[in-house]
């Protein structure tokens, strides 16, 4: 089935610290989507991502799409303690959702 | 509006014995996910229905896992017999029939095989 690999798969930074995940595909996607999972929840949608080369924000947190929709990133800044959780990546090639391995985030205060 | 229903929210049973997953997806929303989360994994999808039919259920374990969604609203998820290894959490997932909206997911249900 569809690879979807994420980098690293665990970050510990100090409050206030910058933080980046990122998504590689193993075939062009439709689409991306980007999900935060807090300890002991269920996963929770942040973004999609559509067109190639895309760049969403949302307050703190930057989302690209790579040029040939295979990859993607998760950019946070200044992180603070409400950013713990693990962000997964969903990748999109047409009918079905494949998670990648998730990034699990530390903030240490 | 309600959210993804999932019941139960924890389940312990000892190998070899049968589990049965409920959701009821959200209002309208054609499309419905089952996925296993192993603790530390990302969540693997097993089985996909749109309406009540199957779209893609490739990495579901067949020979013990089967998965139903008759009326194309709720859905059940067996998993008959059980083993040490299927102990996880259980995520039903739907999402609005109109493009590849974000997916909403249930509590899910913590199963734990001993």
């Amino acid at each position: 089935g569809q690879q979807v690999m994420q980098i690293p798969q665990y970050q510990h930074v100090q409050e206030g610290e910058d933080f980046t995940t990122y998504c590689n595909s193993s075939t062009t996607l439709s689409n991306i989507q980007w999900y935060k999972q807090r300890p002991g929840g269920h996963p929770v949608f942040l973004i999609q991502l559509v067109k190639s080369g895309e760049v969403k924000k949302q307050k703190r947190l930057t989302f690209q799409f790579g040029e040939a929709k295979k990859n993607s990133s998760l950019h946070i800044t200044a992180t603070q303690t409400t950013d713990v959780g693990t962000y997964f990546c969903a990748a999109n090639t047409g009918n079905q959702f494949y998670f990648g391995t998730g990034t699990s985030l530390t903030v240490i205060p | 509006e309600a959210g993804v229903a999932q019941s139960p929210r924890y389940k312990i049973i000892e190998k070899r014995q049968s589990v049965a997953f409920w959701c009821n997806p959200i209002s309208g929303h054609a499309t419905l996910y089952w996925y296993q989360q192993i603790l530390g994994q990302g969540p693997k999808l097993l089985i996909q229905f749109q309406n009540n039919g199957v779209v893609d259920d490739s990495q579901l374990p067949k020979d013990r896992f089967s998965a139903e969604r008759l009326k194309g609203v709720d859905s059940t998820l067996k998993i008959q017999p059980a083993k040490l290894e299927d102990s996880a959490v259980y995520l039903c997932a739907s999402t609005h029939p109109t493009g590849h909206t974000e997916a909403f997911f249930g509590q899910g249900t913590r199963l734990t095989v001993v």
